[in-house]
């Protein structure tokens, strides 16, 4: 089993929809949470930290269920140039400085 | 701005040759990674160092090997290149945030083909 697992999609969604990743890691003591963006032919970007209350950064917001091993990203009012890979990121427990990426999931939004 | 640097973009080179890709950050970063991208397997941790001359195996060290030399610099090498090793390398820096947290910065990649 992955450590990090993603719906690889892709997801097609025309602009202004909502739209929902799920992602779940299979190590329960895994500390910290991440999801990075990565455009075609691009390098990954940190697009925003998960915390265990939940985060908001303007369309974007964050969930983490501890319980469940799983993390969401919701994005709301879809735009055009939210079309990317999300990877769902994940620290192993024991090292803050390394990460474990999810292959990702492919996000196309639709005129 | 951080900025992460990678010798090539693209890069051809033949079964068997010794490969060296380079990277450099500006930011004084104590910890530098490499990582192989490849479709449906996402990126996956080759090597990483926390210092100068420290180096430590990631998941897939197999036929690899690094040089940290220079705080700014973290080099991998490849000793005999294969087919297998055809991939996108990309290599990265981090900065503490806070609370634990790591955020890692990467390079724009390099494309390696081994034919």
């Amino acid at each position: 089993r992955k450590e990090v697992e993603q719906d690889p999609g892709p997801f097609n969604v025309p602009e202004g929809a909502t739209v929902a990743f799920n992602c779940t890691y299979s190590n329960s003591a895994s500390q910290s949470f991440f999801w990075y963006r990565q455009d075609c032919r691009k390098e990954p970007k940190l697009l925003m930290s998960v915390y265990s209350s939940g985060n908001e950064d303007g369309r974007f917001t964050a969930q983490l269920n501890r319980a469940s091993q799983y993390i969401s990203l919701l994005i709301r009012d879809s735009k055009l140039s939210d079309s990317a890979t999300y990877l769902c990121v994940v620290t192993p427990s024991g090292s803050a400085r390394q990460l474990t990426f999810g292959s990702g999931t492919q996000l196309t939004v639709l005129p | 701005d951080v900025k992460v640097t990678q010798s090539s973009r693209y890069l051809v080179k033949r079964t068997g040759e010794k490969v060296f890709l380079e990277c450099v950050q500006d930011m004084d970063h104590e910890n530098m990674f490499w990582y192989r991208q490849d479709p449906g397997l996402g990126l996956r941790l080759i090597y990483f160092s926390y210092d100068v001359k420290m180096k430590e195996k990631g998941d897939i060290p197999e036929g690899y090997s690094v040089s940290r030399e220079k705080k700014e610099r973290f080099s991998l090498i490849l000793e005999s290149a294969s087919t297998n090793q055809t991939s996108m390398y990309l290599c990265a820096s981090s900065l503490y945030l806070r609370e634990g947290r790591y955020e890692q910065y990467f390079g724009p990649g390099t494309r390696l083909t081994v034919t």
